[in-house]
């Protein structure tokens, strides 16, 4: 089955600067890539996704890349601000209900 | 708008009692509806999923079962906890909708419910 790897399992910038999360995955027939936000103690929340028809997508200050030939999407969010600080967690879909998770960046934004 | 809502919010139970969770939406009709465990700490782990009444499809069953009686209701139980049930359980919702390129919808969470088993 499908395998999700998140390389960052913390990371730390200071406010203002931009932080970047990788994630790469294994099945070549995963197609929609789901970015969530998981602050502490409380569910997911959803942040920003990108499917595989297109390779940017940016939704004000979060930019999703997707590099489908090396398997690679990635997270960049510019202008961080502490309550950008929480858990972010990437995820791949092949398109069978069946949905795998990497297993969480813990982003602090430094004031 | 559509809510999903979660019960119980949190459980303390003993290892070998039953358990059942629930997972409500409203708002939104023939939903597809998702159990997730997440261990404290720890990623993600897809359980089970349901695109219609009365069908439920097992990811990973973990010694646990679900059900879906009802359109908007999704059920997770077991008649036997483990300490490895220990975590956070969470209910997700999302649609189908073709967009040329798969199906694959966003999938929204409910608020959880944490379970600890001693």
């Amino acid at each position: 089955g499908e395998k999700v790897e998140q390389h960052e399992s913390t990371l730390s910038v200071r406010e203002g600067d931009s932080a970047v999360i990788n994630c790469t995955y294994t099945d070549t027939a995963s197609s929609y890539f789901p970015w969530y936000k998981q602050e502490a103690g409380k569910s997911l929340h959803f942040v920003i996704d990108i499917r595989s028809n297109v390779d940017r997508k940016q939704s004000q200050r979060l930019i999703v890349l997707l590099d489908k030939k090396a398997k690679r999407f990635s997270l960049h969010i510019t202008a961080t601000q502490p309550e950008d600080s929480a858990i972010y967690f990437c995820a791949a879909d092949t398109g069978y209900q069946n949905f795998y998770f990497g297993k969480g960046t813990s982003l602090t934004v430094i004031p | 708008a559509q809510t999903i809502h979660q019960w119980p919010v949190a459980e303390i139970k003993a290892v070998g009692s039953p358990l059942s969770l629930g997972c409500t939406i409203k708002g939104k009709s023939s939903p597809n509806l998702y159990w997730y465990w997440q261990a404290t700490g720890g990623t993600l782990q897809q359980l089970f999923y349901s695109i219609t009444v009365g069908q439920v499809e097992s990811v990973v069953q973990l010694n646990l079962s679900a059900s879906r009686p009802k359109d908007d209701q999704f059920i997770l139980s077991t008649e036997k906890l483990l300490l490895s049930h220990s975590g956070f359980y969470l209910c997700a919702w999302n649609t189908l909708r073709d967009w040329g390129g798969g199906n694959q919808d966003t999938q929204y969470f409910g608020p959880g419910t944490r379970l600890l088993v001693l």
